[in-house]
């Protein structure tokens, strides 16, 4: 009964370096959202998908951000050209349909020097 | 969009005592308001949800009550033990548009002492 699954739990990047974040929904769940926690803050929704689809993208910076969910494999937020601001935990969820109770997922920490 | 503040940010209790948190929503399309809790450096977890088609939802030594008309709602833990101690957030949504996403609030860190 695998729950949802993040890697890598801790990344390390360097100013202008590129970070990519991985997420596995758990069994039979089709619809993932990315949130962000700043240290000390609450959540803040990014981004939610489907299968092959971008459904909203309202909470994702215009620039250097973007998420995938393939057909086949994780979905994945890349964050190109990083900068120190870019430093939290990124969080996804998954749900089995969209007005379902949404799972969260360990995180990933990146920190970026 | 929505937004939905949360309070008291830090909330401190004896062991044995109820807590209460309270949020309170702006958008009135908002359907769906779960509860998370939140240990130092894990994921969030769920502990109680409600839909507003309830105004109150119970689950051992914790509750959730809401006010539609007034856009707030709560969550009420009774004899708090200290492994209750974490962060807690609250959150809002609604199924309009294309999906579900949670709005949440700032977070309350309940600390319950011996």
């Amino acid at each position: 009964n695998a729950g949802v699954m993040q890697n890598p739990r801790h990344l390390v990047r360097r100013r202008g370096q590129e970070a990519r974040l991985r997420c596995s929904p758990m069994k039979g769940h089709s619809h993932v959202y990315w949130y962000r926690q700043l240290p000390e803050e609450g959540l803040k929704f990014m981004v939610y998908l489907q299968k092959e689809n971008i459904i909203d993208e309202s909470g994702m910076p215009k620039e250097r951000f973007s998420a995938e969910f393939p057909k086949e494999g994780p979905s994945i937020l890349r964050i190109q050209q990083v900068v120190r601001g870019d430093s939290a935990a990124y969080f996804c969820a998954s749900s089995w349909d969209r007005t379902d109770t949404q799972y969260f997922g360990p995180g990933t920490r990146l920190t970026v020097l | 969009g929505e937004n939905v503040e949360q309070h008291p940010s830090t909330l401190s209790v004896q062991e044995g005592d109820s807590a209460v948190i309270k949020c309170t929503y702006s958008d009135s399309a908002s359907n769906y308001f779960p509860w998370y809790k939140q240990e130092l450096g894990k994921r969030p977890q769920l502990i109680i949800d409600i839909r507003s088609n309830v105004g109150e939802k119970k689950d051992q030594r914790i509750a959730v009550t809401l006010n539609k008309t007034a856009k707030h709602f709560s969550l009420h833990i009774t004899e708090t033990q200290p492994e209750d101690s974490a962060v807690y957030f609250c959150a809002a949504s609604s199924d309009k548009g294309g999906g579900n996403k949670l709005t949440f609030g700032t977070g309350t860190q309940l600390k319950v002492e011996l």
